[in-house]
């Protein structure tokens, strides 16, 4: 069974400081990976995929993420976090037939 | 290229009621999905179709179904509906094998 672990349920942030998102999955193949982004009242926006390749991922504005087959992780970064960069985020990994299951969500909070 | 669009946005229903939402998926994408998110369940499939086959479900019960037409636009309906029911519905769109794009979804409330 697939699953994902998101260990933090809510940072908080300086304007301008760096941010790390810690994911963990647990999957039998070799996994699809991805990071989406939700504001309040809103859908679900793609921030980045990992499929294969390259473990470190770029993806909109401004994020990257590491994957890392060992350790059984993909997390998220953010060299410099912008106000508007507050929002809830979600790991998911990605199994047969576009089944996704998702982490429990990190709520970033960005403090002027 | 128009994304995934859900409708309704909003909507109120009674316990019992019956309620049908509706997807287009991004034109070309043949998968259509379908989520609830709760606060207290989070992010959890409800099922899958493509090419108007439901390829794979979650674990909903049966009063929780969809289709899906010739068009790839989508349908779920939930029956007999309950108070736990009351989530945001979201639907994503994919080219086989590939991304999973989401709706803005749809917020039921049963009261």
């Amino acid at each position: 069974a697939q699953s994902v672990t998101q260990p933090d349920i809510h940072i908080t942030v300086s304007e301008g400081a760096s941010l790390e998102l810690r994911c963990n999955y647990s999957y039998g193949a070799t996994p699809y990976l991805f990071w989406y982004v939700q504001s309040p009242g809103q859908g679900l926006q793609l921030l980045l995929k990992y499929f294969s390749g390259d473990t470190l991922v770029q993806g909109i504005k401004g994020f990257e993420a590491e994957f890392k087959r060992s350790q059984s992780s993909f997390n998220l970064r953010k060299p410099s976090v912008h106000w508007s960069d507050a929002a809830e985020y979600f790991c998911a990994v990605g199994g047969g037939f576009n089944k996704l299951s998702f982490g429990a969500g990190t709520t970033v909070t960005v403090r002027a | 290229k128009a994304g995934v669009t859900q409708t309704p946005r909003y909507l109120i229903k009674t316990r019992g009621q019956q309620v049908t939402l509706s997807c287009s998926p991004i034109s070309g994408h043949r998968s259509v999905s379908w989520y609830q998110q709760t606060p207290g369940q989070g992010l959890q499939f409800l099922f899958e179709y493509f090419s108007e086959t439901q390829r794979n479900k979650g674990n909903f019960p049966g009063r929780f179904s969809g289709r899906q037409f010739s068009n790839s636009r989508s349908e779920m309906n939930v029956s007999t509906l309950e108070l736990g029911d009351s989530a945001l519905y979201l639907c994503a769109s994919s080219p086989e094998g590939n991304t999973i794009y989401f709706g803005e979804g749809s917020w039921l409330t049963v009261v």
